[in-house]
Parts: structure tokens; C-alpha cells; sequence
């Protein structure tokens, strides 16, 4: 049971570039979301999602694109990187609206230069 | 605007002593209050959560108290030892959306 899986786990972008961090979940949970932390900030919300299809903006989407086409994924996009989104993000699922706990993927640490 | 206020930034605490997080929120509609651990490298786990119609809810030795009415809750972490060194968060959500993070608390436990 591999959980949440976040690749890649490391990624070094140049201002302008575009990509996507990938996020899969194998617990057949309909609630996933994306946080970025940074240092002394903790974890805010960047967009979530509801089930596939439905998805929404967190408190700092600007930057950032989503999509939910299956259950199992939730990737995040960049689509022109810039510096002040260097930060560590995770991906996180839980399993309906009402439940309680929310399971993390490792993060993936990306730095745009 | 932080909706959630953590307290303090870092602690350090003797092995045995008791480690104190402090978080306050401003929105009443939140109705569940976890608590998450981060090890350096990893994505944070939860550790203990509460919802508001309790006051105080302890497991091992880990105990939140929640007080409804000064919109504050706390993590007390009796007999602390140098494996409790971790990043430690307070969270508070309203019907599971939106689950907003305190800054963060950086503990070490000296041994």
C-alpha cells in the first residue's frame, strides 16, 4: 500500500519554465489537496479537490493550475515558474468530505532559479 | 491573513519535561482541530485531533485542551524525549475543506 506518492521528489526550474508535480493516491480517497510550505509560514492551502472533476482554489492558487480527471491523481501545474515559488509542496488525500485524518505524500522540494 | 496563530516559533525542553504548542484561530466555524508532526523529509502525519465539544482529549502522552470560548487550543507533550524532535502543526478546517496550518512550532528535546 504505497499511500500518497509525490514525484518527482526533487526539481530545479528556470523563471519561465512550465511543469507538473505529480500526485497519485492508491486509498480510493475522494478528497485531495496541495499545500506549499515555507520556512516560518507552515503549510497553505494552494487548491483542492473534491472528488473527480470538482476542484477549487485554496488560500495562494495564483501561479498554479489543477485538474482532476481520475480518482487516483491530482497533478499541479506551473505554468511559468518563477522564484517566489520555490518552496517544498505536498500533496495530501483524506478519504471523504467528513473524515478526519489527512494523509501526506514525502513532498517534492523545487527550486526556481 | 492567518486565520490560525501558533505559538512559539521553536522550543527547547529538557528529556522528561513537559512541551507546551499554543495555537489560537479566529474563524467559529471551524469544527475540527488536528494537530500534525513532521519529521525533517517527510510529509507531516497526524498525531491527535479534537472537535469542540470537548474540552480536553489525551492520548498517551499527548494531550490537547480546547477552550471554545477564547477560541484557543493547545499541545502538551508530557515526559518529552529526544524521538518527540520534530516540527509540530496546528490545523483547523470547517467540514474537512479548507484545512488551514499554524506556522509551525520546531521542538528539540535535549537528552
Amino acid at each position: 500500500n504505497a499511500g500518497v506518492t509525490q514525484t518527482p521528489k526533487f526539481q530545479v526550474l528556470k523563471t519561465g519554465q512550465s511543469m507538473t508535480l505529480q500526485c497519485a493516491q492508491d486509498m480510493n480517497h475522494e478528497y485531495m489537496s496541495w499545500y506549499r510550505q515555507d520556512p516560518g509560514m507552515g503549510l497553505r492551502l494552494i487548491h483542492y479537490s473534491v472528488g473527480a472533476g470538482i476542484t477549487d482554489q485554496g488560500e495562494v492558487p495564483n501561479g498554479y493550475n489543477v485538474s482532476r480527471s481520475t480518482t487516483e491523481d491530482f497533478p499541479l501545474r506551473l505554468l511559468s515558474a518563477a522564484p517566489s515559488q520555490t518552496s517544498v509542496y505536498f500533496c495530501a488525500s483524506r478519504r471523504q468530505r467528513g473524515d478526519t485524518e489527512a494523509f501526506f505524500g514525502q513532498g517534492t522540494r523545487l527550486t526556481v532559479v | 491573513q492567518q486565520q490560525v496563530k501558533q505559538s512559539p516559533q521553536s522550543l527547547i525542553v529538557q528529556k522528561g519535561g513537559i512541551s507546551i504548542i499554543n495555537c489560537a484561530y479566529e474563524n467559529t466555524a471551524f469544527d475540527y482541530f488536528p494537530w500534525y508532526q513532521q519529521f525533517p523529509g517527510k510529509g507531516p502525519a497526524l498525531l491527535i485531533a479534537i472537535r469542540p465539544d470537548v474540552s480536553e482529549k489525551k492520548e498517551g502522552r499527548f494531550t490537547i485542551s480546547f477552550n471554545k470560548s477564547a477560541k484557543q487550543f493547545s499541545l502538551h507533550i508530557m515526559d518529552s524525549q529526544p524521538g518527540d524532535s520534530a516540527t509540530y502543526f496546528c490545523a483547523a478546517s470547517r467540514g474537512g475543506f479548507k484545512t488551514i496550518f499554524g506556522a509551525g512550532t520546531r521542538l528539540f528535546v535535549k537528552a
